[in-house]
């Protein structure tokens, strides 16, 4: 069964770092989406990207945040300088269409900022 | 603004059946999820409304109603497996694809 992947699974930074985190969507899917989950809170919406372009955003999602699609595969989230706060599970979701289609997960990158 | 509410944690027992309540308030509706996240693990799909009424998928049916607001799940014939969270996400505006979570509701499936 096609699976959304994430790299690293945990990664520890120290602050003022910059973290690049990354995903494979599901190969036919067309949207892309990050979400963060700080411990014991709920899910977030992060960004939405379609058509090679940011589609929404959060304003979680600040200038210290940025997305990328590299390739024809990966697609990444920057974080460009940790702070303690960024600490979170940081899950990619993908969705074939948009409208009623499900967003599939990742397992999920846990970020810790030192 | 977006607001979702869950209950935090339910209780239930093995072989009985639960229904998770969920309401929301939010700018625009284009469907409602619930999804099932068991602890470190990544949310996954369970089910979607975005008509009134309900939607049954074997052992987990949903239910929602627009005017009121308001959505449940219903989990039938608990199996200790069940024990997870169950997060409730609001597809928001027209023309948006991100969801907004409520803050999930823990059940924990005694025997």
């Amino acid at each position: 069964e096609p699976e959304v992947t994430q790299t690293p699974s945990h990664q520890v930074t120290q602050m003022g770092q910059e973290v690049i985190l990354r995903c494979v969507p599901i190969s036919n899917h067309l949207y892309f989406y990050w979400y963060r989950q700080i411990l014991g809170q709920k899910v977030e919406f992060l960004v939405s990207f379609y058509n090679n372009e940011i589609s929404e955003k959060s304003e979680i999602f600040d200038d210290q945040f940025s997305v990328e699609r590299p390739d024809g595969s990966n697609f990444t989230l920057k974080i460009r300088s940790t702070k303690l706060e960024d600490s979170a599970m940081y899950f990619c979701a993908s969705s074939r269409t948009g409208g009623r289609a499900e967003a599939f997960f990742g397992q999920g990158t846990r970020l810790t900022v030192v | 603004g977006q607001n979702i509410d869950q209950p935090t944690e339910m209780t239930a027992t093995e072989g009985a059946i639960v229904q998770i309540n969920c309401t929301y308030q939010t700018s625009g509706f284009n469907g409602l999820f619930w999804y099932q996240q068991h602890a470190g693990e990544a949310p996954t799909f369970l089910s979607y409304n975005v008509l009134d009424g309900l939607e049954e998928k074997g052992r987990f049916s949903s239910f929602l109603s627009r005017s009121k607001g308001y959505s449940y799940l219903l989990l039938k014939e608990l199996q200790m497996k069940d024990s997870a969270s169950y997060l409730c996400a609001v597809r928001g505006e027209d023309g948006a694809n991100n969801l907004f979570f409520g803050t999930g509701t823990r059940l924990t499936v005694i025997p």
